[in-house]
């Protein structure tokens, strides 16, 4: 049965110190993998799309990466405003969606 | 680019009475729009997807005589919550995919349904 993991379900991090969050999954047939970020009351913000394996993505203070098995989302010195839900998404006949990281950041 | 609006951000109505939400997709020709719902600190579960011009297709244990779906345009999907109940409140969040860009779904703000 097709499925994605996420963990930790939640993380805090003083500001400035990395971290990473990880999406495991098993699918057959992956056309692409997701990551969003979403904010309480808000709906998913897309961050990346990776398709194969030893592909990254960076943008800011986040890198993405993806393996046959699971996919990193790299956080490099967090600042308050990154905390958020982090989901991570991955397509092969539909779209599966993991429960999330919830990551606070706190000064 | 890639900007999807809902309309209404939330909304508040009695029990029995029919609710529609609007998905727009702003800068982009959406080929196909989705519709999920979210429970608190749970994740998105998938309710239906619509293509324009086509009926929709629902996930199982979806009911798609309540939840009635309208693709009518390349930038507008309507989802009508019809004789709502107090367990229909939720967050009701859509997305669509643009022409080239299939995989990538993006989300709108989401719509916050309480039902009374």
């Amino acid at each position: 049965e097709d499925q994605v993991t996420q963990s930790p379900e939640a993380l805090r991090l003083q500001e400035g110190e990395s971290s990473s969050l990880n999406c495991s999954y098993t699918v057959s047939g992956l056309r692409g993998l997701f990551w969003y970020r979403q904010d309480p009351g808000k709906g998913p913000e897309f961050l990346f799309t990776l398709y194969s394996a030893g592909e990254e993505k960076e943008k800011e203070r986040l890198k993405a990466t993806l393996t046959k098995k699971e996919s990193f989302l790299h956080i490099t010195a967090p600042k308050p405003e990154d905390s958020a839900t982090y989901l991570c998404a991955v397509q092969s006949w539909r779209l599966y969606f993991g429960r999330g990281t919830q990551l606070t950041v706190w000064p | 680019g890639a900007v999807v609006s809902q309309h209404p951000s939330r909304v508040i109505c009695k029990s029995g009475t029919s609710v529609k939400i609007e998905c727009r997709s702003l800068d982009f020709q959406a080929t196909t729009m989705f519709w999920y719902r979210q429970f608190p600190k749970k994740s998105l579960m998938l309710m239906a997807t619509s293509n324009e011009g086509s009926k929709a297709t629902y996930e199982q244990g979806v009911e798609k005589d309540k939840f009635l779906i309208n693709h009518a345009s390349l930038t507008l999907s309507t989802l009508t919550v019809t004789s709502a109940h107090p367990e229909d409140s939720s967050f009701y969040i859509c997305s669509a995919t643009a022409s080239g860009r299939e995989e990538t779904q993006y989300f709108g703000p989401g719509t916050r349904l309480l039902v009374l």
